[in-house]
């Protein structure tokens, strides 16, 4: 199975930062890698897809980049409801499609 | 509009069994492959199992094979997951999601708990 490991696990920003954070995939996955917002007791939201693709109504503050292992989803200037957590998923090799295990963005 | 609405969760004791239910509407429900993906309290997602847009092909994460079913209605535009012989490790949010093209989660229903405990 391939396993995506996220990093940090957690972080603290201002609004008005820009974040940046890493998915690494234990094998090589293209670019099939797909990245997820989740906020409090809400079900996730499709950000990018296929790395790099803003999904439709998404604010271009979000974008994404990478092929093969490594990943970034980057916020270019984080806004009060960016604050939630952030999902990576691979969909290369499936069954079993794996997520990452988050990446907490919080206020500072 | 494009929607996913779960039913089912609740209270249940382990060995016991259930089934969650996944209605959904604004698309064409036979044409796409349909995800479960729970969510333990406080702790990451985790993918559950995914049945193709006909009911051809099911596929289940190890820790549910042989105990969780997958099945679609596309009559009644529902999905359902039938989970027996349930474990305290079941507790979690269940959520449906529609596949699409590259195998990105889109839409997500809203979620429904099952809590397993005697």
């Amino acid at each position: 199975d391939i396993q995506l490991t996220q990093s940090p696990s957690s972080l603290s920003a201002s609004v008005g930062d820009r974040v940046t954070i890493t998915c690494r995939a234990s094998q090589s996955i293209s670019t099939y890698l797909n990245w997820y917002q989740q906020k409090p007791g809400k079900a996730p939201k499709l950000l990018i897809y296929a790395a790099s693709n803003l999904q439709s109504g998404v604010p271009s503050r979000f974008s994404g980049s990478g092929s093969g292992t490594d990943f970034t989803l980057t916020i270019s200037s984080l806004q009060p409801e960016d604050f939630a957590t952030y999902y990576c998923q691979q969909s290369y090799s499936t069954p079993p499609l794996t997520f990452g295990g988050g990446t907490k963005v919080e206020i500072k | 509009q494009v929607q996913l609405v779960e039913s089912g969760g609740g209270v249940f004791q382990p060995g016991r069994s259930l089934r969650l239910s996944c209605a959904a509407s604004g698309f064409t429900f036979s044409s796409y492959a349909m995800h479960w993906v729970r969510q333990a309290p406080g702790k990451g997602l985790e993918w559950v199992a995914v049945i193709s847009y006909d009911g051809s092909n099911k596929y289940y994460t190890d820790s549910v094979k042989g105990r969780f079913t997958l099945s679609r209605d596309s009559s009644k535009s529902t999905l359902y997951l039938q989970m027996n012989s349930l474990r305290a490790e079941d507790t979690a949010v269940y959520y449906c999601a529609r596949e699409e093209e590259w195998a990105q989660f889109d839409p997500w229903g809203q979620g429904t708990l099952v809590t397993v405990s005697s």
